[in-house]
């Protein structure tokens, strides 16, 4: 079965500071991931989504970028770091070869101070 | 636009009672939608999904839904809860999008249960 891991599990930055989370999964190929941001323990929202290596698709525009160098591997950005990017970020997977359920990772909770 | 709704933030039971977990949709075309549970500071598990077929869905814990189309409703439930159920539940309704297949979710319902 697959397995998403994520790092690191938590992170403190300072505004203005650089961001990079790394999300790598292992146990399926070219699957669909995806980048959720979780605010304040609850709403769930979608950030980014990558069909396959190199190709990403933004759903919010904001202070972050997204990139998939490898088939296995979602990166998630930031030049500058805000205050509001604080928050709990998910990776995700679906498998093509499976039905339409997505499997999340464990998680980074970033706080920006 | 395709849209769930949780309508309680939280719910809360006791030990060995049944529970229920509210959802309603809003989607064009034939829904296709999803039950998570989240423990604090993990990631979401997936519990079930309703794709087509039978309405009254079975999943993950001994937690079933039922489909309702004529309500537009996907609750979640289970006939006896324990303490160990105690987490945030999300509904999520999928979108098709050229290959994305991107999820919609609820503001989440907080389940408590007590002994």
């Amino acid at each position: 079965s697959q397995t998403i891991h994520q790092w690191p599990a938590t992170l403190v930055q300072p505004v203005g500071s650089p961001l990079s989370l790394e999300c790598t999964v292992e146990g399926t190929s070219n699957p669909n991931l995806y980048w959720y941001r979780q605010a304040a323990g609850r709403g769930l929202q979608l950030l980014f989504y990558s069909v396959g290596i190199g190709q990403i698709s933004s759903e919010v525009p904001q202070n972050l970028s997204a990139s998939r160098p490898q088939d296995r591997q979602f990166i998630l950005s930031s030049k500058k770091l805000l205050l509001s990017d604080s928050g709990f970020y998910l990776c995700a997977l679906r498998e093509l070869a499976r039905s339409y359920e997505q499997y999340f990772g464990p998680g980074t909770r970033l706080t920006v101070t | 636009a395709q849209s769930v709704a949780q309508p309680e933030d939280q719910v809360n039971v006791a030990e060995g009672n049944p529970l229920t977990v509210k959802c309603t949709y809003s989607v064009s075309g034939n829904p296709y939608l999803f039950w998570y549970v989240q423990y604090p500071n993990r990631g979401l598990q997936f519990l079930l999904k309703y794709i087509t077929g039978d309405n009254l869905v079975k999943g993950s814990y001994g937690f079933e839904a039922e489909f309702n189309k004529s309500q537009t409703s996907f609750h979640l439930k289970k006939p006896s809860a324990l303490v160990s159920d105690s987490a945030l539940y999300f509904c999520a309704v999928m979108t098709l999008t050229g290959g994305g297949n991107k999820l919609t979710f609820g503001t989440g319902t907080q389940l408590k249960v007590e002994l």
